[in-house]
This record gives C-alpha cells, sequence and structure tokens, in this order.
C-alpha cells in the first residue's frame, strides 16, 4: 500500500541554524515525491520535485532534498532557516510520470518554528 | 498567468444542508483533483477528474460527488453536511503528463 511518513510532527529550531525534515515513503515502483510548504490558512505551495536523474534537488527558497531509494527517503533540508520559514511542510507521493492515474499520498505534516 | 482558482474562500453551511465549491484550473491543464484537508492533518484525496468524467476516486462517501466541465472547471458538492465535513477543500490542476499545481483552498465550517 502507498503511504507517506513524516515522523516528526513539530520541529523547532533557532533562526540561522540547519534544517533536516524526515519523510519515509511506501510505494510500488519509483514515485514522483514532492515537498510542500503550507502558511497558516492558505494553499500548498511545491517547494520542490524529484522524478529520476540527480538524487540532490534543489527548490525554491534556499531548499533541497536527498532522494534514498535503499532507505525509501527523501529528507527535505536547508543550511540556514530564515524566520519566514515558519510553516508546515508536507512531503507526498505520486505515480510516475505519464501514469494516467495521479493522485498523491500526502504525510501528516511537520510544523516548523522558528526561534529569533 | 492565473493558477489554480478556487471559490468561494470561505463558508459557513449548518448540518444536513449540501454545499457546491468551485475550481478553475491552470491554463493548459485539463485534470482536476480535489483533496480534504481537515485540522492538523494532510490533505487526503477526494476523487479525480479528467474529460468530464471521474477517473479515480478516494475513501469518500457518496455524499461526495463532483463534476467537470468542459472548459475543464470543476465543481465537488457535499450533501447531508456532517460536522465532521468541516475542512479546508483544496483543488489541484494537472497536465496529463504529471506535476500538479494546488489552488488557496475554500475553507468549509460546518455548524
Amino acid at each position: 500500500a502507498q503511504s507517506v511518513t513524516q515522523p516528526d510532527i513539530h520541529i523547532t529550531v533557532s533562526e540561522g541554524a540547519s534544517l533536516e525534515l524526515r519523510c519515509n515513503y511506501s510505494y510500488g515502483a519509483t514515485p514522483y515525491l514532492f515537498w510542500y510548504v503550507q502558511s497558516p490558512g492558505q494553499g500548498l505551495q511545491l517547494l520542490l520535485k524529484y522524478f529520476s536523474g540527480d538524487t540532490l534537488v534543489q527548490g525554491i527558497k534556499g531548499f533541497e532534498a536527498e532522494f534514498k531509494r535503499s532507505q525509501s527517503s527523501f529528507n527535505l533540508r536547508k543550511p540556514s532557516v530564515h524566520w519566514s520559514d515558519a510553516a508546515e511542510y508536507f512531503c507526498a507521493v505520486g505515480p510516475p510520470r505519464g501514469s494516467t492515474l495521479g493522485r498523491l499520498y500526502f504525510g501528516r505534516g511537520t510544523q516548523l518554528t522558528v526561534w529569533p | 498567468d492565473a493558477g489554480v482558482t478556487q471559490s468561494p474562500t470561505h463558508l459557513i453551511k449548518t448540518r444536513g444542508q449540501q454545499v457546491t465549491l468551485r475550481c478553475s484550473p491552470k491554463s493548459g491543464h485539463d485534470t482536476v483533483s480535489w483533496y480534504q484537508q481537515a485540522l492538523g492533518q494532510g490533505p487526503q484525496f477526494i476523487f479525480q477528474y479528467y474529460e468530464e468524467e471521474e477517473r479515480q476516486r478516494g475513501n469518500f462517501p457518496d455524499r461526495f460527488s463532483g463534476h467537470q466541465f468542459p472548459n475543464y472547471s470543476s465543481e465537488l458538492n457535499v450533501n447531508a453536511l456532517l460536522l465532521g465535513d468541516s475542512a479546508l477543500y483544496l483543488c489541484a490542476s494537472s497536465p496529463d503528463t504529471g506535476g500538479y499545481t494546488f489552488g488557496s483552498g475554500t475553507r468549509l465550517t460546518v455548524v
């Protein structure tokens, strides 16, 4: 069965510190992998995505993620967090590119708090 | 270029009523999916429409129904509203080759 696990419900970091948000997935084939960010009361903004190629993916706002097939993981990282990064982060998996059945499976999210 | 547009942004309904939410997809996108996001949870897939037909459905009761129009816009209808239907409803559009763009959502409160 397809599923996404984000083991950390809430993470608190100081501004300027590094960040890593964990994501593990279960999927039958190599899926499309995504990280989204959501500010309170808002929709989802795509940070980055991975399907194939270089396993280190660069996204917007200075975020990057690394795909590790052997660990079924797609962890999100940022070298230096800014106060504006405080938000909820969702990892999601979807079918391989070209599949006609395009639903996404989301994790329950990680709430990031940034201390000044 | 307008992204995904959803309306209304907020609404309040009474238990037992019916509600219709609307979504206009991003230009060039022909597939529309709907998700329900309860407070403190990740989005849950409701269904997906392509070529005016429901192509895939998540684990939601028949009270949830939808429609896609020839211009690719879509509606989500929920009948006999329950308190537990209170959530943020997100619409996502995509071209058939994949990739997803989300709207800002409709916040539904059932009282």
